[in-house]
């Protein structure tokens, strides 16, 4: 059973311009959670998706967007990006909901903003 | 305000050498408490989920336990293949997930 696939792997881009991630979840699975990590803050909650439905927040600005797909395929989007938007982004996956299955994780996409 | 803390940031040990990694927390109503490890250039790999204080949970040279305030990830006889950052998520009321910024172990032969 494939896992979780993220692309791009890495990613570079400037102050300003605009970016999306792409997430594959593992087949089956509906609910997809984007996190961002970095070595300060560790891994922090952007949303979770389900159903096409943006299902809970985190405390990020407006500048972080997603959208899920009716294949549960989910992308992100950064729009203006900052030098602190440099981070690995994370994808997860669950069956249902994050709440009450594990989530498995696809292995990041690093950006770095110059 | 909800957070979780992991100690120490940084552990070495010489192969064989047991130990405990900790992670306490403060939320406002536990719903589960998750230990992840996570390899380089990798995303994080799920390893236990525990639910109430009292709760352990083994799998391989691994035992986690969780009490009111804390978990600890116990590693027996550790191997290099052990050496990893090992996180600590919990889920709390509103569903959220907080992570701590995890423990980076190193396994020396």
């Amino acid at each position: 059973k494939a896992g979780v696939t993220q692309t791009p792997r890495y990613l570079i881009k400037t102050r300003g311009q605009q970016v999306t991630l792409s997430c594959s979840p593992i087949s089956g699975h509906r609910s997809v959670s984007w996190y961002q990590q970095t070595p300060g803050q560790g891994l922090q909650f952007l949303f979770e998706y389900f159903s096409e439905t943006q299902r809970n927040k985190g405390n990020f600005p407006g500048r972080f967007s997603g959208r899920q797909f009716s294949n549960s395929r989910s992308e992100m989007n950064v729009s203006t990006l900052e030098l602190g938007d440099s981070a690995l982004y994370l994808c997860a996956s669950s069956f249902i909901s994050s709440s009450t299955d594990t989530q498995y994780f696809g292995p990041g996409t690093r950006l770095t903003v110059l | 305000e909800d957070q979780v803390t992991q100690s120490p940031e940084a552990l070495r040990l010489q192969e064989g050498e047991s130990s405990s990694l900790n992670c306490s927390y403060t939320v406002s109503g536990l719903r589960g408490l998750f230990w992840y490890r996570q390899d380089p250039g990798k995303g994080p790999e799920f390893l236990f989920t525990l639910y109430s204080a009292g709760e352990e949970k083994e799998k391989e040279r691994l035992k986690a336990t969780l009490t009111k305030k804390e978990s600890f990830l116990h590693i027996t006889a550790p191997k290099p293949e052990d050496s990893a950052t090992y996180l600590c998520a919990v889920q709390a009321n509103g569903n959220q997930f907080y992570f701590g910024t995890g423990t980076s172990l190193t396994v020396i032969p």
